[in-house]
Parts: C-alpha cells; structure tokens; sequence
C-alpha cells in the first residue's frame, strides 16, 4: 500500500507554544488529507478535511483558529496547534487519499504532550 | 450522513477459535467500507475494504468481511485467532462518490487473544 509518513510521532511542548506535525504522502498524490484526533481507548475523531489547495473544511466544534491545517500541496499537509494547552495533549493521526484510490492511507501517528 | 456502529468495544476470544467483529453502518448513499487495525501508539492499517465489488471481502492476516445490504452490515471474523491479533480494530464508512468523502470512525472494538 501507499505510505503516509506524520513527523514527529511524539512531541512534548510548554504550554502557550505553538506545534507543527507535518504528514507527506511518499509515493502517490494526495488529493485529500484527514485530520483526526483520538483520546486513550477512544475513536477517531475527524477534525477537519483539507483538498490541496483549498481552505480545510472543519468539523463542528473544531476551532479552525486553534487548529490551523495547511495542504499546499499534493504530497504535504500540516497541523499546526496554536497556543497548545494541556487540554490539547492527545494522539493526532493523519491520513491521505489519492483521487483514484479509495481507502485513506494513514501516518503512524503524533503523541502531543503540553506541559 | 454516514455513520458506523461497532457491537462490543471488547471481543475476548481463546487462541484457535472465531474471531468475530460486528459491524452496522448507515449510509444516504452507497457506501465503502473499511475495517482497520491499529497497534498500540500506532497509526492505523487497513485490513480490508469493500467497494461495491465482491460482498466477501478478503483481506490481510486471514480476516475477511461480507457486505450484506439487507443487514446492514460488515461484520469481520477471522477462522481461527493468534496471539498477534490483540490489537484495536476500527470499523469506518464513506461515501463513493468522490475521492473527498470523509471517512467515518466505529468506536472500536478492543479483540484480545487468551493462551
């Protein structure tokens, strides 16, 4: 299958800073990227979808401010957490999906710890 | 809307016997549907998926699925469990009708493998 690389798998911020993950498609064009966070022992959840080159659509209660998603271009996208709080430490996961395919391929994942 | 439902958020099953994962989606339009795996701070790997093709779906590590329409249903089973199949799994559904259709989560069922 198609290879989605997230970098970094795991992250450790203060509190007030802002975080970049980054997710790359490595062998084929990302039309669309997922955005998903996931709680311990919970479901993902989708945050926001993003086609490159267009503005990310947002999931209800997701605060587009907070969560700044960029896809400028078919093989990266990125997640920024602005002013992370504790409350924002969790497991964020990103997936990507060819125009031609029809799963989603995912990265292995981002551990973000706010201190 | 879409959406999944999985039956059971913990499966217990002995080594050598039937593994069974039930799965029931909900879809305005014809769905895909996905079963995933995930491993421990992992991103997540797809198992099989069906795409209005073949109802019985086989996929990686000797799962497989059927699509039954009538039922509603997706539910995965695997003849005869290993130790290597603890793990999370993650029923998810989208829409076929283009590359940009989110791809809805189960809450997941939690499969452990008793010696």
């Amino acid at each position: 299958g198609a290879v989605v690389s997230q970098h970094p798998s795991w992250v450790i911020c203060k509190s007030g800073t802002s975080v970049k993950i980054e997710c790359r498609s490595l062998d084929f064009q990302a039309t669309t990227m997922f955005w998903y966070r996931q709680f311990p022992k919970q479901s993902l959840m989708l945050m926001a979808t993003s086609n490159e080159g267009s503005k990310a659509t947002y999931e209800q209660g997701v605060e587009k401010d907070k969560f700044l998603i960029n896809h400028a271009s078919l093989t990266l996208s990125t997640l920024t957490v602005t002013s992370a709080h504790p409350e924002d430490s969790s497991f964020y996961i990103c997936s990507a999906r060819g125009q031609v395919t029809s799963e989603a391929f995912f990265g292995q994942g981002t551990r973000l710890t706010v201190v | 809307a879409q959406s999944v439902t999985q039956l059971g958020s913990h499966v217990s099953v002995s080594e050598g016997a039937l593994v069974l994962l039930r799965c029931n989606y909900s879809s305005s339009v014809p769905p895909y549907l996905f079963w995933y795996v995930q491993y421990p701070n992992q991103g997540l790997q797809l198992l099989l998926k069906y795409t209005s093709a073949a109802t019985l779906v086989k996929g990686i590590n000797g799962f497989e699925a059927e699509f039954k329409k009538s039922e509603t249903s997706f539910h995965l089973t695997k003849p005869s469990a290993h130790m290597s199949d603890a793990a999370e799994y993650f029923c998810a559904v989208s829409g076929l009708d283009s590359s940009a259709s989110k791809i809805i989560f189960g809450s997941g069922t939690r499969l452990s493998i008793r010696p």
